[in-house]
């Protein structure tokens, strides 16, 4: 398997437009977690979802981020508009229910919001 | 989830056995403790787990005192390679399915 696979690598956009990150998780997975680092805030949970049903929202910061998952195989984070407080590295995660439950995440999609 | 403490930063010279302290002195009966690493510009990375038995993998060892309030995690050969900040944390294998990261133990390797 390929792993996580995140898209794009990296992102540069100016303040105010609407950025869109990408997601697929390993096959078979039923979960997908959102993730979110910064210096200042370390890594942070944003969403996680389950057989494609949001489960916890809580750590998305505000209205302006939105993430669905019309499918198994594929997840996105919505940013709109963007802020420059908003770059960051995001990272998607994909685990199993059964077993130890471990995360594998994917390489991450830098952002920076100009 | 049950807080942990680690401490910011170590150093261990390449060849050597890396150990790993993490304090998590609130757990509960049914929660694992897990390690992450996360190298430079990457994502974290699973490592090990375990409940209360020590455990090994070929990545390393976990070791779990019996009142479970402290781990180590050993890097038996650390080599320049396992330069990362190394992440300690509790939860409930397959009911909580969140991971809250702390900031975790960089690790420095020494050539």
């Amino acid at each position: 398997d390929a792993g996580v696979i995140q898209s794009p690598r990296h992102e540069v956009t100016e303040m105010g437009q609407e950025v869109t990150l990408r997601c697929k998780p390993i096959s078979g997975h039923d979960y997908l977690f959102w993730y979110r680092q910064t210096m200042m805030r370390g890594l942070e949970l944003l969403i996680y979802f389950n057989n494609n049903v949001p489960i916890d929202d809580s750590g998305m910061p505000e209205d302006r981020f939105s993430a669905k998952m019309p499918n198994a195989s594929f997840s996105t984070l919505k940013i709109q508009p963007s802020e420059p407080r908003d770059s960051a590295v995001y990272f998607c995660a994909s685990s199993l229910v059964t077993g130890g439950h471990e995360q594998f995440f994917g390489p991450g999609t830098r952002l920076t919001v100009l | 989830d049950a807080k942990t403490t680690q401490p910011p930063s170590m150093d261990c010279a390449e060849g050597r056995a890396a150990n790993l302290p993490c304090n998590h002195s609130t757990i509960s009966g049914n929660e694992y403790v897990y390690w992450y690493r996360q190298i430079h510009s990457q994502g974290p990375q699973y490592i090990i787990h375990g409940l209360k038995n020590n455990e090994t993998n070929e990545m390393a060892s976990l070791i779990i005192t019996e009142d479970r309030k402290s781990s180590t995690l050993i890097l038996p050969h650390a080599t320049l390679r396992d330069t990362a900040v190394y992440y300690c944390i509790v939860r409930v294998a397959g009911r909580d399915d969140k991971i809250i990261f702390g900031k975790g133990t960089r690790l420095h390797i020494l050539p």
